[in-house]
């Protein structure tokens, strides 16, 4: 079986950083998935990692261990169109697995 | 290069009647996937195709659900005989995989709402 977890809310401000955490337990593990996703819309591919170390993407960063069964999410310079849920998903062959997702809110 | 496609994108209906969802994937990709999501919650597997054939199901997947591809285009989705606890929003997704590569990114559709009354 599979076991996201992640924080339910994060609030940061305009121009800020903000890390957005998940920790798993899965049974098989091809790679972890990042997805944005806004109220109401389908959730948008941001980042995947299968490999551990950090992946860069312009101000949003990823990072993974698979060790420690951990990764993050990395937002910098907040801007208010960032504000979303942030959904974490775990690889096995054919599936996603996800979390419940965080909901960071940008304050200006 | 269109995306996924679901039609309808809402659709709301009275309790026991059936309801249908079409994906379009994006064109070639060999994948399909339908997940289902509720409010503040991740999106949960639902089923599986590669080309045609359906590979797996999960068990949130009762019987009155079913879904076909029938030539590994397309592919719809159908709830028989509804329930208050179908509502959600029922996510369309596709990906290309091909031998010898374990990751591949899968895109969502923009989703299809389904409200029973």
């Amino acid at each position: 079986g599979q076991n996201i977890d992640q924080p339910t809310e994060m609030t940061a401000t305009e121009g800020a950083i903000v890390q957005i955490n998940c920790t798993y337990q899965t049974s098989g593990f091809n790679g972890l998935f990042w997805y944005q996703q806004h109220a109401g819309e389908a959730p948008t591919f941001l980042s995947y990692n299968v490999l551990d170390g950090l992946e860069e993407k312009g101000r949003f960063s990823s990072f993974l261990s698979r060790s420690k069964g951990y990764s993050y999410l990395l937002l910098k310079e907040l801007q208010m169109k960032d504000s979303a849920s942030y959904l974490c998903a775990v690889s096995n062959d054919y599936k996603l697995s996800f979390g419940a997702g965080t909901t960071v809110t940008v304050r200006a | 290069d269109t995306g996924v496609s679901q039609d309808p994108r809402h659709k709301i209906t009275k309790r026991g009647q059936n309801v249908t969802f079409r994906c379009d994937p994006i064109s070639e990709h060999n994948r399909l996937y339908w997940y289902r999501q509720t409010l503040g919650q991740g999106p949960e597997f639902l089923t599986y195709f590669q080309n045609e054939a359906q590979l797996e199901k999960s068990r949130l997947l009762s019987d009155r659900f079913s879904a076909e591809r029938p030539k590994g285009s397309f592919s719809t989705l159908e709830i028989q005989r509804t329930e208050q606890g179908d509502s959600a929003m029922y996510l369309c997704a596709s990906s290309l995989t091909y031998r010898g590569y374990s990751g591949n990114t899968i895109y969502f559709g923009e989703g299809s709402w389904l409200t029973v009354v």
